[in-house]
């Protein structure tokens, strides 16, 4: 079966701190895609990275990082120099390799104070 | 492009009565997710439709719920008859799959469905 857990369900920090939201996930496939979306308060997801599995390469895109790692099966998000703007739910999803239908964490909810 | 397109974005009906949720994708994309958002149950697949064939209904909860995709560039999702237990946002997602492989799925605005 596959499962995505997001174990931390809201964090709150101050504009300025870094903060690293964790996914870690479980499947049987060998090829998969892995996903993060963002949900602002206005409420559409917000597609923001898609990895493969046989990519591990790290990613950055301005103050947004990713590590993925195949040995823990994680896949975590780190913001940079938090911003008020960031306050959203974060989703990590996961899909097989031949399907594309997603299965959702939770969500974790980021709040970023002034 | 506009996105994926649903409507309406609100709907707030009465026990009982049919609700249609309809979804325009992106165009060129040939795979279509509906999917609910819950406080209880988080974001969960209903159905999948991929060249208009739905592949993957397992998700659908009731057989008061039926979707359809008569073409490439409109679904729709009924409920009929409508619960309060079905109040819900649902989104429509729409992606590309070829022979080696797929784009990531791209969200619709949601639909905000309130069952009194």
């Amino acid at each position: 079966a596959q499962k995505v857990t997001q174990a931390q369900t809201e964090i709150s920090v101050v504009e300025k701190e870094d903060v690293t939201l964790d996914c870690v996930y479980e499947t049987r496939d060998t090829t998969y895609y892995l996903f993060w979306y963002k949900q602002p308060p206005s409420g559409e997801l917000v597609f923001l990275i898609r990895r493969n599995s046989f990519d591990e390469q790290n990613e950055i895109s301005g103050r947004y990082s990713w590590n993925f790692q195949k040995s823990t099966s994680s896949f975590n998000f780190t913001i940079t120099a938090s911003q008020v703007v960031d306050s959203a739910v974060y989703f990590c999803a996961l899909a097989s390799g031949n399907t594309g239908k997603l299965i959702f964490g939770q969500g974790t909810t980021l709040q970023v104070k002034p | 492009d506009a996105g994926v397109i649903q409507s309406p974005r609100h709907e707030v009906t009465e026990m009982g009565q049919e609700v249609t949720l309809r979804c325009k994708p992106i165009s060129g994309h040939n795979s279509l997710f509906w999917y609910r958002q819950t406080m209880m149950r988080g974001l969960e697949l209903l159905i999948y439709f991929n060249n208009n064939v739905p592949i993957d209904d397992s998700g659908m909860p009731e057989d008061r719920f039926s979707a359809k995709m008569p073409n490439a560039s409109f679904s729709t999702l009924k409920i009929q008859p409508s619960e309060p237990r079905d109040s819900a946002v649902y989104f429509c997602a729409s992606s590309f799959r070829g022979h080696q492989g797929g784009t990531e799925a791209f969200f619709g605005q949601g639909t905000r469905l309130t069952v009194v």
